[in-house]
């Protein structure tokens, strides 16, 4: 089965300094990996998604996320971090077994940019 | 162009009792998608549908969830006798279509607060 895991429940971080967000995966196959976030009350917005090729995957808002597939990691960074980046972020990855796409999510890491 | 939207945005009712949730898909996107995001379970699939095929409802937690998609397009979850622990934000999602090529983009609407008192 497929799952992903956000060790972190919450990063914390000052304006301007950079962040990192950490996801790790289990998969079978190939991955397909993808970063969303969610603003209070509002829904899902997809920030950027790993299929293939490069491994620097350069998203929405700044965002950028690393593939490593030795260590099955698809973290989530960005150079300089700013106060409108608090949010809970979610990784995802594709789950294929019932022959069409769905997503499964990590639990989520709420990032907290402070002034 | 118009994103996923879902009504309502807030929905309070008592326990045992039936409720709707809406979602109006993207419009020209076949593939559409009930999750559910509560505390203790986090983003859990619900059920899936392309086009006009019969869905998916492997997801569903307990036979009283349905749902149905008319004209492949707007969705309706519904949840008879609800209980407390159905207390949760419901998230709806489109995408192009559902296959397994390239993984198309799922696009989330805000979502419906459904609190089970």
């Amino acid at each position: 089965a497929q799952s992903v895991a956000q060790p972190e429940d919450q990063v914390n971080v000052a304006e301007g300094n950079p962040l990192t967000v950490k996801c790790t995966y289990s998969v079978s196959g190939n991955p397909y990996l993808f970063w969303y976030v969610q603003y209070p009350n509002r829904g899902l917005q997809f920030l950027l998604k790993y299929i293939t090729g490069d491994n620097l995957v350069k998203g929405s808002y700044g965002f950028e996320a690393e593939f490593n597939k030795s260590q099955t990691s698809f973290h989530l960074k960005k150079p300089s971090a700013l106060v409108s980046d608090s949010a809970l972020y979610f990784c995802a990855v594709r789950d294929g077994q019932r022959g069409y796409s769905t997503l499964t999510f990590g639990k989520g890491t709420m990032l907290l940019v402070s002034p | 162009g118009a994103g996923v939207s879902q009504s309502p945005s807030n929905k309070v009712t008592e326990k045992g009792k039936d409720v709707e949730l809406r979602c109006d898909p993207i419009s020209g996107h076949t593939a559409l998608y009930w999750y559910r995001q509560s505390l203790g379970q986090g983003l859990e699939f619900l059920i899936y549908f392309q086009g006009n095929s019969a869905p998916d409802k492997s997801g569903l937690p307990s036979d009283r969830f349905s749902a149905e998609r008319t004209g492949g397009s707007v969705s309706t979850l519904t949840i008879q006798r609800t209980q407390q622990e159905d207390s949760a934000v419901y998230l709806c999602a489109s995408s192009l279509y559902g296959g397994l090529t390239d993984s198309p983009d799922q696009y989330f609407g805000p979502g419906t607060r459904l609190t089970v008192t």
